[in-house]
């Protein structure tokens, strides 16, 4: 297993440009989280999954983002109308049903809309 | 509100020394788990160690230990005998309730070990 996929590692984006991240969890690994993290802050969670059900989105996550995991496999977030506000790091992690079980994390998409 | 709290933001150890990283959190809850993290400087956050409220022993792997002390709600993080490659962010984490919920962060603090 070679852990948490992120892809791409960087984008570049223009204002109003939409953007796709997507993310390959550990195969056995049930629940997939998405975090943002901006520069000098922890991690601020977004959304996560439970195989394919969405099961909470926070307040951060505004009408232009979306996110999707089709078949409980690999999961795909969206931004919609960039903004510059938006730059940030993508974290992804994923866990197995496990409650002391920490996260998994990927290396991250780092966002950057000029 | 803030649940969780690391209320330094810079710490410098002496390489071999120890060094205690700083947590505290806030919970109405009974059952929750700490975490902490480490982050260096490639971006991937590596999971160090976890401690269940229920634990009566403080947790430990290798040369990371928390010291938890439940009545104060400090989930601290000790390192021992530090080496270089430990320079890096530490993030506290939180998770509540016996359901498999999110995890919320703390600030980090930036650990840097000195020759």
């Amino acid at each position: 297993d070679t852990g948490v996929s992120q892809d791409p590692r960087h984008k570049i984006t223009k204002r109003g440009q939409n953007v796709t991240f997507r993310c390959d969890p550990i195969s056995e690994h049930n629940r997939l989280y998405w975090y943002r993290q901006t520069l000098g802050q922890g991690p601020e969670f977004l959304t996560y999954f439970q195989n394919e059900a969405q099961l909470e989105k926070s307040r951060l996550l505004s009408d232009r983002f979306s996110a999707e995991r089709p078949k409980g496999s690999f999961s795909t977030l969206e931004i919609q109308r960039t903004e510059q506000g938006d730059s940030a790091m993508y974290l992804c992690a994923s866990t197995p049903g496990v409650w002391n079980y920490g996260y998994t994390f990927g290396s991250g998409t780092r966002l950057t809309v000029v | 509100a803030q649940k969780i709290t690391q209320t330094q933001p810079g710490m410098f150890v002496q390489e071999k020394e120890a060094v205690t990283l700083d947590c505290t959190y806030d919970t109405s809850d009974q059952s929750y788990g700490l975490f902490w993290y480490k982050q260096p400087s490639s971006g991937e956050m590596i999971f160090l160690i976890y401690q269940g409220s229920y634990d009566e022993q403080n947790a430990t792997e290798g040369r990371y230990s928390l010291n938890f002390q439940k009545a104060r709600k400090s989930a601290n993080l000790v390192i021992s005998a530090s080496q270089l490659g430990d320079s890096a962010m530490y993030f506290c984490a939180m998770r509540e309730g016996l359901v498999n919920n999110d995890m919320r962060f703390g600030a980090g603090t930036r650990l840097t070990v000195k020759p």
